[in-house]
């Protein structure tokens, strides 16, 4: 099928630990993104990447990073999990030009104990 | 500011009762304003894009609306299975593109 892909999709782990989050798409898109879904499921951007390239970077702490090794791969790693980063994360991706839209990935459900 | 503002929050209504969401926006420069329907667990799916004023499109018991400083997404004769929390996105253009998301509309319709 194709799809933008996430794994995993639930994530629990304690305070302090690295984890990361990976996101694959077979679409042929160029463009990836990273959204954050809070518990009032406001959804907002963290990172977009275009062709393996850094584009957006919303005034995330550092302590995401955010790597992708092809156009079709967007992975998130998170350092030093903190409680306040539970939340659902949403991968997309679509193609570069005007007012194309944008598909998502069914989410990872992050619960930092 | 840039921003989005979905109302209400929460709808519930009976099947075959007509309603619409509203999703008023402040923007300089609209490039799109984009409506997705999201079910619980799952992520956002793409619905419909309206780039001017004026537009309207359809999609089964959907139609989306925009003028300058709203849109509408109106539901006509609702079933159970249209029971979603509907999203509506602007997209801007900062160097790159960019969805910014309202809070959501969660609809539930009854049987």
């Amino acid at each position: 099928d194709t799809a933008v892909s996430q794994t995993p999709k639930y994530l629990v782990t304690q305070m302090g630990n690295d984890k990361s989050i990976k996101c694959e798409q077979n679409l042929g898109h160029d463009t990836m993104y990273w959204y954050k879904q809070d518990s009032k499921k406001f959804l907002k951007i963290m990172f977009s990447y275009n062709n393996k390239e850094l584009i957006i970077n919303e005034t995330v702490p550092n302590r995401f990073s955010p790597k992708s090794p092809d156009k079709a791969h967007l992975n998130l790693h998170i350092n030093s999990l903190e409680l306040g980063d539970s939340a659902v994360y949403f991968c997309a991706s679509n193609r570069r030009g005007l007012n194309t839209e944008a598909f998502f990935g069914q989410g990872t459900r992050l619960t930092v104990v | 500011e840039d921003q989005v503002t979905q109302s209400p929050e929460a709808l519930r209504l009976q099947e075959g009762e007509s309603s619409s969401l509203n999703c008023s926006y402040t923007v300089s420069g609209l490039r799109g304003l984009f409506w997705y329907r999201q079910d619980p667990g799952k992520g956002p799916e793409f619905l419909f894009t309206l780039y001017s004023a004026g537009e309207e499109k359809e999609k089964e018991r959907l139609k989306a609306t925009l003028t300058k400083k709203e849109s509408f997404l109106h539901i006509t004769a609702p079933k159970p299975e249209d029971s979603a929390t509907y999203l509506c996105a602007l997209l801007l253009i900062q160097g790159a593109q960019k969805l910014v998301f309202g809070q959501g509309t969660r609809l539930t319709i009854n049987p």
